[in-house]
């Protein structure tokens, strides 16, 4: 089956640097790719998604980048702020459609102010 | 905007009791989820539930069942409580097909 593997699986920067965290997986066929930000005693919240007919997606200081080729997608967090200290986790699709998600192991991201 | 309640946001009990967590969506989704999340190992997928009365075991089902008897409530059971089910206990749900899925805040299992 889908197997995802995420790194860093911590990672520290300072205010207003950038964060880059990467993912990648098994399954060819798997075609959507979510990514969560987990704040302190809450639920995952999804932050930016990219299926697999698209390369680069961009939401303000937030971009994702999918290489099908290599079978890896990162997260690219850019003037990065102590409120987006989290843990991060991405996602692969099943290759079955059936709104299944393999999630990587997360990244706990700290921004020093 | 969309909501996913967990009935308990804290919750002990003994071993070998029969524990019920429960989780309600307002957003009429088809997919209902239960994960469990442990440090270092992610989210894994303990059940999953695309219809009313329609289930499918996930990665680590053993010593779990799940209900759904209405489409907006999925409930997760521990049918003979053990120690090593002491953990943070996440529900989500979305639309048919890979769409997001949209998580509760969690119900954190202690079993003594």
């Amino acid at each position: 089956g889908e197997n995802v593997e995420q790194h860093p699986s911590t990672l520290s920067v300072q205010e207003g640097d950038s964060a880059v965290i990467k993912c990648t997986y098994s399954d060819s066929a798997s075609n959507y790719f979510p990514w969560y930000k987990q704040e302190l005693g809450k639920g995952p919240q999804l932050i930016i998604d990219i299926r697999s007919n698209v390369g680069e997606k961009k939401d303000q200081r937030i971009a994702v980048t999918l290489n099908k080729t290599a079978k890896h997608f990162s997260l690219h967090i850019t003037e990065t702020q102590p409120e987006d200290s989290a843990v991060y986790f991405c996602a692969a699709s099943e290759p079955s459609n059936t709104g299944k998600l393999i999630f990587g192991q997360g990244t706990t991201l700290q921004v020093k102010p | 905007d969309v909501k996913v309640t967990q009935s308990s946001r804290y919750l002990v009990k003994r071993t070998g009791e029969k524990v019920f967590l429960e989780c309600v969506q307002d957003m009429d989704h088809e997919n209902m989820f239960w994960y469990r999340q442990d440090p270092g190992l992610g989210l894994r997928l303990i059940y999953f539930s695309y219809d009313v009365k329609m289930k499918e075991k996930g990665d680590i089902p053993e010593g779990y069942s799940v209900s759904r008897e209405k489409k907006e409530r999925f409930s997760l059971i521990l049918e003979s409580a053990s120690t090593n089910q002491t953990s943070m206990y996440l529900c989500a749900s979305s639309l048919v097909g890979n769409q997001p899925q949209h998580f509760g805040d969690g119900t954190r299992l202690s079993i003594l």
